[in-house]
């Protein structure tokens, strides 16, 4: 069955520095790959996803992430942290419709 | 895009009681929807999975006279935590998908309080 692992429960930036968050995924098909973000109290908002094509994915808010087959990978990168990308971000990996597997989140600090 | 519509968004109910939580998609017929729980600072648990018109797909450990899921229309679903207890007491999500769709639209959430 598909998973993803996110590196890192918990990672702190300082404004204006490079966010990366890690993601490697499993499965025996090509994938389908989302991110999403969860602010405190609130459901999950889809951020970017990789279905098929360019694997270089652009999403929301000024997040992209690269899809690695290779590495296996689909880690979620912004150049600039804003005080307001605080958040909780999950990784979720999708072979097949309605069968989502999401990620342990990673908690995103942001310092000023 | 698509929205889904989770209501309410905070709940305070006494023990023993019965709540109601509805989701509902607005702008598309949701074939599939799914129920899930978070505790603090962890990630989603699915509780069912429900499709519109049959019986909901419980995840293993989770009591389904418990937690009475129905899917009675394309674009309802209700989960209703009954005779709830302050274990119950969570944050419950619902997200729905379009049929053959892989994303799911997430509700905004209800966070269930018994005391």
């Amino acid at each position: 069955a598909q998973s993803v692992t996110q590196l890192g429960s918990h990672v702190s930036v300082s404004e204006g520095a490079l966010v990366l968050l890690r993601c490697n995924y499993s499965s025996s098909v090509p994938p389908y790959l989302f991110w999403y973000v969860q602010y405190p109290n609130q459901g999950l908002q889809l951020l970017l996803k990789y279905t098929t094509g360019a694997t270089l994915v652009k999403g929301i808010n000024g997040f992209e992430a690269e899809f690695k087959k290779s590495e296996t990978s689909f880690h979620l990168t912004k150049p600039s942290a804003h005080m307001s990308d605080a958040a909780e971000y999950f990784c979720a990996v999708s072979v097949r419709p309605n069968d989502m597997r999401f990620g342990a989140g990673t908690r995103l600090t942001v310092k000023p | 895009g698509a929205v889904v519509s989770q209501h309410p968004s905070w709940v305070i109910c006494k023990s023993g009681t019965s709540v109601k939580i509805e989701c509902r998609s607005l702008d598309f017929q949701a074939t599939t929807m799914f129920w899930y729980r978070q505790f603090p600072k962890q990630s989603l648990m699915l509780m069912a999975t429900s499709n519109e018109g049959s019986k909901a797909t419980y995840e293993q450990g989770v009591e389904k006279d418990k937690f009475l899921i129905n899917h009675a229309s394309l674009t309802l679903s209700t989960l209703t935590v009954t005779s709830a207890h302050p274990e119950d007491s969570s944050f419950y999500i619902c997200s729905a998908n379009e049929l053959d769709s892989y994303g799911y639209t997430f509700g905004s959430g209800t966070r269930l309080t018994v005391v």
